[in-house]
């Protein structure tokens, strides 16, 4: 098991682009959780999916900030229009149910210029 | 609303001394607790959660409800140990996870 895959690792992009970062849970895990990390700062929850439903997005900024998690393929957490503020890195983590451990990916470094 | 307090942000000891990580946490129901921890150029990983009452590694961390802590105790420090601490909660009835702003432990020879 190769365990959770995000990619990029490092994303630049400038003010104003958009931002795709996908997570790729472990095999047989159908929970995921994204988290932002800025400097300094612990990570904090952004939302949480299960295949193709939102079950908690009350950490997700309400503008500009979404995710999905199609039947088929990655999570993606997309990021419009993005500002310096949004230069984070994002960690994704899986579980195989809500209860149980979340396993992290290495992170998406993201830096906006 | 649920918080995740550590205090310290750089703990640095001489190995084979004791460490104690500090994390208080502030929550009105029953939490889950746990430490995680990150190695250089690793990604973070499960250390223990105070619901399995195990020892990792040599680290133990026992939940006070009176004093609303959790901190992450090892006898013997080792060169190895060096990494950040995060500790982190998990409110009863949910699924997501709160982490404090987490501690740096530099364990010197």
């Amino acid at each position: 098991n190769a365990g959770v895959m995000q990619n990029p690792r490092h994303l630049v992009r400038r003010r104003g682009q958009e931002a795709r970062l996908r997570c790729s849970p472990m095999k047989g895990h159908s929970h995921v959780y994204w988290y932002r990390q800025l400097p300094e700062e612990g990570l904090k929850f952004m939302v949480y999916l299960q295949k193709e439903n939102i079950i908690d997005e009350s950490g997700m900024p309400k503008e500009r900030f979404s995710a999905e998690f199609p039947k088929e393929g990655p999570s993606i957490l997309r990021i419009q229009q993005v500002v310096r503020g949004d230069s984070a890195a994002y960690f994704c983590a899986s579980s195989r149910d809500r209860n149980n451990e979340q396993f992290f990916g290495p992170g998406t470094r993201l830096t906006v210029l | 609303a649920q918080r995740v307090t550590q205090p310290e942000k750089l703990l640095s000891v001489f190995k084979g001394a004791p460490v104690e990580l500090k994390c208080n946490y502030s929550y009105s129901g029953s939490p889950e607790l746990f430490w995680y921890v990150q190695y250089s150029r690793q990604r973070l990983q499960l250390l223990l959660r105070h619901i399995s009452r195990e020892s990792i590694k040599g680290f133990t961390a026992d939940l006070n409800k009176g004093e609303t802590s959790f901190h992450l105790k090892k006898p013997f420090a080792q060169e190895e140990d060096s990494a950040m601490y995060y500790c982190a909660l998990r409110g009863s009835g949910y699924s997501t996870l709160t982490f404090g702003k987490g501690t740096m432990l530099l364990v010197s020879p």
